[in-house]
């Protein structure tokens, strides 16, 4: 079966530091690009960054550049997120996902999805 | 940034009806638009890629239409599974967006 399972829910205090993880199974971890996405509860979808594990070239949203840093190990077919300095405003759920793409048509999507990490910060 | 609009925000709808929810990007993203649903808890799942492409097994009453600024969710037969969020999104240029969500409800 082809999943993504993430690290469990965090609590922190403002400053700390934290790194959740994304460990990808059932398909060739390296040949796919992983992608990260918030979702402060009750809100939207927001596009945190992306690496490609087979080089770890990354991308990152103009609102989490500098903010966050988008990691992985290729050979335990694990990505990272992780945070130098939380803040309260980092509260949130955060999802990894695959990230599907063709050389052909239009096909550009996130097909597999973890199951997410609640990250609380709060003094 | 791309802005990608949806409406409505929610709908409430009786088990059987047509349901039809609109994304509206910013500026022409050509067919890169992909559509998720949500459920309570839950992480988003993908439903429909490339504007009309059905994810595999998705249910065929799930449809997507639309190129360039203006696209279509469609639910041809609304079933009790099929209350959540729903999810627009444009894979046209970084930084990827997504609509705000509309939430579907069973009357």
């Amino acid at each position: 079966e082809v999943q993504l399972v993430q690290s469990g829910a965090e609590v922190k205090k403002p400053g700390e530091s934290l790194k959740i993880s994304c460990n990808g199974s059932g398909y060739s971890f390296s040949n796919y690009w992983i992608v990260w996405v918030r979702q402060v509860p009750g809100k939207g979808l927001e596009w945190v960054g992306l690496i490609n594990p087979a080089d770890s070239d990354t991308r990152y949203g103009p609102s989490f550049q500098g903010q966050v840093t988008v990691s992985a190990d290729k050979s335990i077919n694990t990505a990272y997120l992780q945070w130098s300095s939380l803040k309260a405003s980092d509260t949130a759920i955060y999802y990894c996902a695959r990230r599907l793409t063709a050389i052909r048509g239009f096909l550009d999507a996130f097909d597999i999805w973890g199951q997410g990490t609640l990250v609380t910060v709060s003094s | 940034d791309i802005q990608m609009t949806q409406s409505p925000s929610s709908l409430s709808a009786s088990v059987g009806d047509r349901v039809t929810i609109t994304c509206r990007a910013s500026q022409s993203i050509s067919s890169y638009s992909n559509w998720y649903q949500q459920k309570p808890g839950k992480a988003p799942k993908l439903l429909i890629y490339g504007a009309s492409s059905l994810q595999s097994g998705v249910p065929s009453r799930f449809s997507g239409s639309g190129s360039g600024t203006d696209f279509t969710l469609t639910i041809s037969s609304l079933q009790p599974e099929d209350c959540g969020t729903y999810y627009c999104q444009q894979a046209h240029s970084k930084p990827w967006t997504f609509g705000q969500g509309t939430k579907v409800e069973i009357k």
